[in-house]
């Protein structure tokens, strides 16, 4: 069974230009996660969906950044438009259930570099 | 909100056992996750206690104390290829479904 899988794996762009963040989730699996971690820190919350619908987004920092899943299967998150502190690694996790205990399985993440 | 303590380097010998610690706080605690990641790759899933007590598989275990806030990630019989980071993350209760993550522990074995 393919695991997550995150496209690209690496962006470089420069401020103020925009990026766009994708996101394959183990299929089945209804709920999709993205986190980043910025240099240094640790890794953090951004938003959950369950489905299409955003069940969490608590954790997104500003209005620069969208996140969709039409469809209900693979997510898309989009920088615009992107500073330099946005720089970090983007990982998205899905999991098949919201219950506690239901393991989120990560991707790779990408690492965006905003100059 | 939480706060999560792990070290941030550790190293051990080929061979040896290793524990890594993670303390929490949090006010509505619902389980504590432990994540294996290498350079590069994705955080893969190691275990998850929600019960005080060990939880073993294989070379790892993993113990929970949730009255001292308290677990660790036991790795026994060291292998170069466990040089990793080791993500501790804490599931609370009225947060969501998000992971709270530690700053993770860097682990290099050494032959």
């Amino acid at each position: 069974e393919a695991g997550v899988t995150q496209f690209p794996s690496h962006s470089v762009i420069e401020k103020g230009q925009t990026v766009t963040l994708r996101c394959d989730p183990i299929s089945g699996h209804d709920n999709l996660y993205w986190y980043r971690r910025v240099m240094g820190k640790e890794i953090k919350f951004l938003l959950h969906f369950v489905k299409e619908s955003k069940q969490d987004e608590s954790g997104m920092p500003n209005n620069r950044f969208l996140a969709e899943r039409t469809g209900g299967t693979y997510s898309t998150l989009k920088v615009q438009p992107a500073e330099l502190e946005d720089s970090g690694v983007y990982f998205c996790a899905s999991s098949l259930t919201k219950g506690a205990g239901d393991t989120q399985y990560f991707g790779p993440g990408t690492r965006l570099t905003v100059l | 909100g939480q706060n999560i303590d792990q070290p941030t380097e550790m190293t051990a010998t080929e061979g040896a056992i290793v524990q890594i610690n993670c303390t929490y706080q949090t006010s509505g605690f619902n389980g504590l996750f432990w994540y294996q990641q290498h350079a590069g790759e994705a955080p893969t899933f190691l275990s998850y206690n929600v019960l005080d007590g060990l939880e073993e598989k294989g070379r790892f275990s993993s113990f929970l104390s949730r009255s001292k806030g308290y677990s660790y990630l036991l790795l026994k019989e060291l292998q170069m290829k466990d040089s990793a980071s080791y993500l501790c993350a804490v599931h609370e209760n009225n947060a969501g479904n998000m992971l709270t993550f530690g700053g993770g522990t860097r682990l290099m074995v050494k032959p």
